[in-house]
């Protein structure tokens, strides 16, 4: 069973704000949410995490409501060069005890001139 | 180095023979993943280390792969008797501690003919 849901490919035109949705229903309490970003040929990059509420950095902001059964990563003013796939993470703990970072499918965002 | 390193870049390699693809992480970073990314698919955890030792080797996906990790430092990922659907992209990633940012390798890519 899937940890995360996202949607498979999203299309948006430069200078819009892109909002990517996860859903995490069965997200543990100590489960931190995280967004990673991969440009083809190169392994991904993080971008932001948040536990509860909103974050915001330099990059993205992260929206999780007070349920937790879902996140929205927010990209304001989008350019040519946010064309990526974007993952959301949660924790998931190991038969060890450790938490280990799956990554599911991912959304695929394509942005248009 | 700044950053995670791997080699080698690109590996190709005969059905049947051995490899072993090596991952220095940025030093100081006690946890250590190792992911497979097959061509326009999403990342496939493997094996994660928390210092030397791996609490979780279910996601390799034979007898065939092994790895280790020494020093808390360097690890190897070892494919034995490799196999066509062995060919990806094998990415390494290391992070200060679990729940925090990982930072990811540029992968070596695997072609086994």
């Amino acid at each position: 069973l899937a940890k995360t849901t996202q949607p498979i490919s999203m299309d948006s035109y430069e200078g819009q704000e892109v909002n990517i949705t996860c859903s995490h229903n069965n997200i543990a309490t100590n489960d931190y949410i995280t967004w990673y970003q991969q440009f083809p040929s190169q392994g991904p990059r993080f971008i932001i995490q948040g536990y509860k509420t909103k974050v915001t950095n330099e990059v993205a902001s992260l929206f999780i409501p007070a349920d937790r059964k879902s996140s929205t990563l927010s990209l304001p003013r989008v350019s040519l060069s946010d064309t990526a796939v974007y993952y959301c993470l949660v924790g998931e703990m190991s038969s060890g005890g450790y938490n280990k970072l799956i990554f599911g499918a991912g959304t695929r965002l394509a942005v248009h001139p | 180095g700044a950053g995670v390193s791997q080699s080698p870049s690109n590996k190709v390699t005969e059905k049947g023979k051995d490899v072993e693809l090596r991952c220095d992480p940025i030093s100081g970073h006690t946890a250590l993943y190792w992911y497979r990314q097959r061509l326009g698919q999403g990342l496939e955890f493997l094996i994660y280390f928390q210092g030397n030792s791996a609490p979780d080797k279910s996601g390799l996906p034979s007898d065939r792969f092994s790895a280790e990790r020494t020093g808390e430092s360097v690890s190897t990922l070892t494919i034995q008797r490799t196999q066509q659907e062995d060919s990806a992209v094998y990415l390494c990633a290391s992070s200060p501690w679990m729940n925090t940012e990982a930072f990811f390798g540029q992968g070596t890519r695997l072609t086994v003919v």
